[in-house]
């Protein structure tokens, strides 16, 4: 079975730093997946981490240890529109994709 | 523009009706997938398909049939529906390649069961 870990809820300022833990103990393990999905609307790719490390994409940036089972998104110079929820998914060996229950991060002014 | 097309957009069924919902991607994709969106569960798979003419069970595949007959397209049967199956509900698919395989959503459908 997969069990994926992330905190409900954020709170940030715009312009800061937050940083977005994922936990995760899986049976079986292809990749690691943050998504960002906007009130209403559907999940869309943010980044993938299949190997040990940090992978960076402009303001946001993603780290996978797989020995911890541990993942983070950091997202840098907050903006009003990157109030979401970010959502942490793990692919097995199956290439299914499971997904936390998401953070809801609000970004205040 | 390519994607992920889901019908109906949103649907108020009445208990005990039959509902299929309608999905079809134009991206060539080999794999698709249905998921529900519940408040505070997240997305959960309810079946998927790898390749056109096979389908397999996700985590709560209870309830809900699905057929994939070619590539594009992947209906979801609810043959019988009941309040517990209320849910926003999206169709997403992947290349199944020896890439990063990313999931690419549907717009969602938005299920009622009165």
């Amino acid at each position: 079975g997969q069990n994926i870990d992330q905190p409900t809820e954020m709170t940030a300022t715009e312009g800061a730093i937050v940083q977005i833990n994922c936990t995760y103990q899986t049976s079986g393990f292809n990749g690691l997946f943050w998504y960002q999905q906007h009130a209403g609307e559907a999940p869309t790719f943010l980044s993938y981490n299949v190997l040990d490390g940090l992978e960076e994409k402009g303001r946001f940036s993603s780290f996978l240890s797989r020995s911890k089972g541990y993942s983070y998104l950091l997202l840098k110079e907050l903006q009003m529109k990157d109030s979401a929820s970010y959502l942490c998914a793990v692919r097995d060996d199956d290439y299914k994709l499971s997904f936390g229950a998401g953070t809801t991060v609000t970004v205040r002014a | 523009i390519a994607g992920i097309t889901q019908a109906p957009t949103s649907q108020i069924l009445a208990a005990g009706r039959r509902m299929t919902l309608r999905c079809t991607q134009d991206m060539r994709h080999n794999a698709m997938y249905w998921y529900r969106q519940d408040l505070g569960l997240g997305l959960r798979l309810i079946h998927y398909s790898n390749t056109a003419g096979t389908t397999g069970k996700g985590e709560v595949p209870d309830g809900y049939s699905v057929s994939r007959a070619n590539t594009d397209d992947f209906p979801l049967t609810l043959a019988s529906a009941v309040p517990s199956q209320t849910s926003v509900y999206f169709c997403a698919s992947s290349p199944q390649d020896s890439g990063a395989n990313v999931l690419t959503f549907g717009a969602g459908s938005r299920l009622t069961v009165l």
